[in-house]
C-alpha cells in the first residue's frame, strides 16, 4: 500500500530560523506529492506540489523537491515568520487512482518572535 | 467562488443517533472525498467518489455511508453514531488534468462530538 512518514513534531523555532520538515513515502505506482498547511481553526489548503521526479514546488518562500531516488519530499524555508505557525501535512496521490490521497500525521510548527 | 461548502460546522450527537454531513462543490471537479482528522493521526480517508454514481471505500469506512447522485454533492451519513466517531470531518474535491492529479480543495471542516 501507500504510506507517508513525516518527521515527528512539534517543532519550535525562533523567527528567521531555517526550517526543514522531512517527508518520505512509499507508493505503488507513480505519485504526485503535496504539502498542505492548516492554520489554527481552519481547514487544509495547498502549500505546494510536485508531479514528477526532480520537480521543485515552491510557494510563500517554502520549497520542496520530488526526489524519486530517496522517495522524499522534504519541506524547507530559509527564514520562518511567526505567521508560519501551523500544522503541515505531506501527502501523495497516485495518478491512476486520483480519488484517494494518503497523508502523513502532520507536523506542528510554532515560530516564536 | 464558494469552492467546497460543508455543513454543519459543529454537531453534538448522542450514541445511536444518525445524521448527514452535507458537502457541495461548485468547481465541477470529478473527484470528491471525505476524511476524518484525529489528533496525531493525520487525515484518514473514509469514502471517495470518482464521479456521479461511483463511490468506493477508503481506509476507515465502517459506520459511514455515502452516495453521489450529482457532480456537485457528496453527503456523508453516520448510520448509528458511536463515541469513536468523535472527530473533525473534512470534505474535499479534486481534479485530473494533463495526466496528473490536481490538489485537494477542502471544506472548512465539521466538528462532531458523540456523547
Amino acid at each position: 500500500g501507500n504510506s507517508v512518514t513525516q518527521m515527528e513534531g512539534p517543532v519550535t523555532l525562533s523567527e528567521e530560523a531555517f526550517l526543514t520538515i522531512n517527508c518520505t513515502y512509499t507508493a505503488t505506482g507513480y505519485p504526485s506529492l503535496f504539502w498542505y498547511v492548516q492554520y489554527p481553526g481552519e481547514g487544509l489548503q495547498l502549500l505546494l506540489k510536485a508531479t514528477k521526479a526532480d520537480d521543485k514546488g515552491s510557494n510563500k518562500g517554502f520549497e520542496a523537491t520530488y526526489r524519486k531516488e530517496t522517495t522524499s519530499f522534504h519541506l524547507e524555508k530559509g527564514s520562518v515568520q511567526v505567521s508560519d505557525s501551523a500544522v503541515y501535512f505531506c501527502a501523495l496521490t497516485i495518478n491512476t487512482n486520483a480519488g484517494k490521497s494518503t497523508f502523513g500525521d502532520g507536523t506542528t510548527l510554532t515560530v516564536k518572535p | 467562488n464558494a469552492g467546497v461548502t460543508q455543513t454543519p460546522k459543529f454537531q453534538v450527537l448522542k450514541t445511536g443517533q444518525s445524521m448527514t454531513l452535507q458537502c457541495a462543490q461548485d468547481m465541477n471537479h470529478e473527484y470528491m472525498s471525505w476524511y476524518r482528522q484525529d489528533p496525531g493521526m493525520g487525515l484518514r480517508l473514509i469514502h471517495y467518489s470518482v464521479g456521479a454514481g461511483i463511490t468506493d471505500q477508503g481506509e476507515v469506512p465502517n459506520g459511514y455511508n455515502v452516495s453521489r447522485s450529482t457532480t456537485e454533492d457528496f453527503p456523508l451519513r453516520l448510520l448509528s453514531a458511536a463515541p469513536s466517531q468523535t472527530s473533525v470531518y473534512f470534505c474535499a474535491s479534486s481534479y485530473f488534468f494533463g495526466g496528473n492529479t490536481g490538489e485537494l480543495f477542502f471544506g472548512e471542516g465539521s466538528r462532531l462530538t458523540v456523547l
